[in-house]
């Protein structure tokens, strides 16, 4: 997980409270992701970005908000909590959009009560 | 998304062989990925193989795949407890990470 980090490593909210989940890279990798991973369900591509300042939908977008402000960071928002966003979520980058390489953070779990 | 699909659970002992096995249903996959997850970490790209290609080598590691079939297998050969992680495979039809459509993964238990 050398050179993605993610913060905070743990969280508890309660449902409607809002939070933004940070990962931040060293790699200087132009394609940014971010991932929820769900027991039984393996990993959902939530949102990407191919590059500074642009970002796309995934597979399951619905009640988050990403940016992507500058190269190294991607942040992903919950705006309104709801419990079936408990999961692990995690960044990963990979070199280009096109790349089979793929890094991943070391993840953030995330508890909506 | 595409489904594919992986056995939940595989125990071995240590120094046997392991084999993860995965199907996919999308007949368009052109990439087919094996990733591992070890407890409290992220994915790590363990390797991958194109649609073209029957069998991969690397180390301890062969990847088959039966396109026919649409299946695809992972074998750890003189297994440690080292090996001990979740394995998932993967599938897209642009080598491009956007598009990547995981597998459950398979829960490998090492028995010293």
């Amino acid at each position: 997980n050398a050179g993605v980090t993610q913060t905070p490593k743990f969280q508890v909210l309660k449902t409607g409270q809002s939070m933004t989940l940070q990962c931040a890279q060293d790699m200087n990798h132009n394609s940014m992701y971010w991932y929820r991973q769900d027991p039984g369900m393996g990993l959902r591509l939530i949102y990407y970005s191919a590059s500074e300042g642009t970002t796309d939908k995934g597979e399951v977008p619905n009640g988050y908000n990403v940016s992507r402000l500058n190269k190294r960071e991607f942040s992903l928002r919950l705006e309104s909590a709801a419990p079936s966003q408990t999961s692990v979520y995690f960044c990963a980058l990979a070199p280009s959009g096109n790349s089979y390489e793929q890094y991943f953070g070391p993840g953030t779990r995330l508890t909506v009560t | 998304g595409e489904d594919v699909e992986q056995s939940l659970f595989l125990s071995v002992r240590e120094g046997d062989s392991s084999v993860i096995n995965c199907t996919y249903t999308d007949s368009s996959s052109t990439y087919l990925y094996w990733y591992k997850q070890e407890p409290g970490a992220g994915l790590q790209l363990l390797t991958y193989i194109f649609s073209n290609m029957d069998m991969k080598q690397d180390q301890r590691l062969t990847v088959l795949l039966n396109k026919k079939d649409k299946h695809l297998s992972l074998r750890i050969a003189d297994t440690q407890t080292g090996d001990s992680a979740i394995y998932f495979c993967a599938e897209s039809w642009t080598p491009g990470a956007n598009n990547l459509f995981f597998g459950t993964g398979t829960r490998l238990t090492v028995i010293p």
